[in-house]
């Protein structure tokens, strides 16, 4: 089993639309947990840290369930420039042994 | 302010042939990282250098060296290239051991024929 599994999706959206995006892990020590996202061709970025109180960045909220072991991503109103791949990732080291998803495609359509 | 640069963007190279790929940082960062991301895979963490001086292997070290020449520099060597190598590489850097968050640099792709 991996240590951190998302649906590979993809997903295909209509603008305007609200999409979730779910990811599981297996460690149960796991301290800090993130969503980033890449675009085709390109580097990772942060897109936002996972609180355990749940935390919201404009159209964005990241959820936490560590009785269940996963994490949620949520985007409102989704934009076309949301298409991208979104990695979920956690880390229970201080930092050296992150693990990444494999990440959920997202197509947002006009 | 570069971030993370990574050189070269693009390489091609024959089973057996060695290679070093450049990476550094204009941020300060004390964490420096090189990563390989194959399809269907997450990123996956090849070798690590928490501080300036220190170097030590991730998930997936075998067949790589590494080289922290200096704070900004984090070299990645491929001694004997094999086709199983051939993946796109990319180096991040963070604050220190205990800040998570993780800039990346643009990424080298590589292919082993």
């Amino acid at each position: 089993r991996k240590e951190v599994e998302q649906d590979p999706g993809p997903f295909n959206v209509p603008e305007g639309a609200t999409v979730a995006f779910n990811c599981t892990y297996s460690n149960s020590a796991s301290q800090s947990f993130f969503w980033y996202r890449q675009d085709c061709r390109k580097e990772p970025k942060l897109l936002m840290s996972v609180y355990s109180s749940g935390n919201e960045d404009g159209r964005f909220t990241a959820q936490l369930n560590r009785a269940s072991q996963y994490i949620s991503l949520l985007i409102r109103d989704s934009k076309l420039s949301d298409s991208a791949t979104y990695l979920c990732v956690v880390d229970h080291t201080g930092g050296f042994k992150t693990i990444f998803g494999a990440g959920t495609r997202l197509f947002v359509k006009a | 302010n570069a971030g993370v640069t990574q050189t070269p963007k693009f390489q091609v190279l024959k089973t057996g042939q060695s290679m070093t790929l450049q990476c550094a940082q204009d941020m300060n960062h004390n964490s420096m990282y090189w990563y390989r991301q194959d399809p269907g895979m997450g990123l996956r963490l090849i070798y690590y250098s928490a501080s300036e001086g220190t170097t030590d292997k991730g998930e997936v070290p075998n067949g790589y060296n590494v080289s922290r020449l200096n704070k900004r520099e984090f070299s990645l060597r491929l001694e004997s290239a094999a086709p199983s190598q051939t993946s796109v590489y990319f180096c991040a850097s963070s604050k220190g051991p205990n800040e998570q968050t993780q800039y990346f640099g643009p990424g080298t792709r590589l292919l082993v024929l």
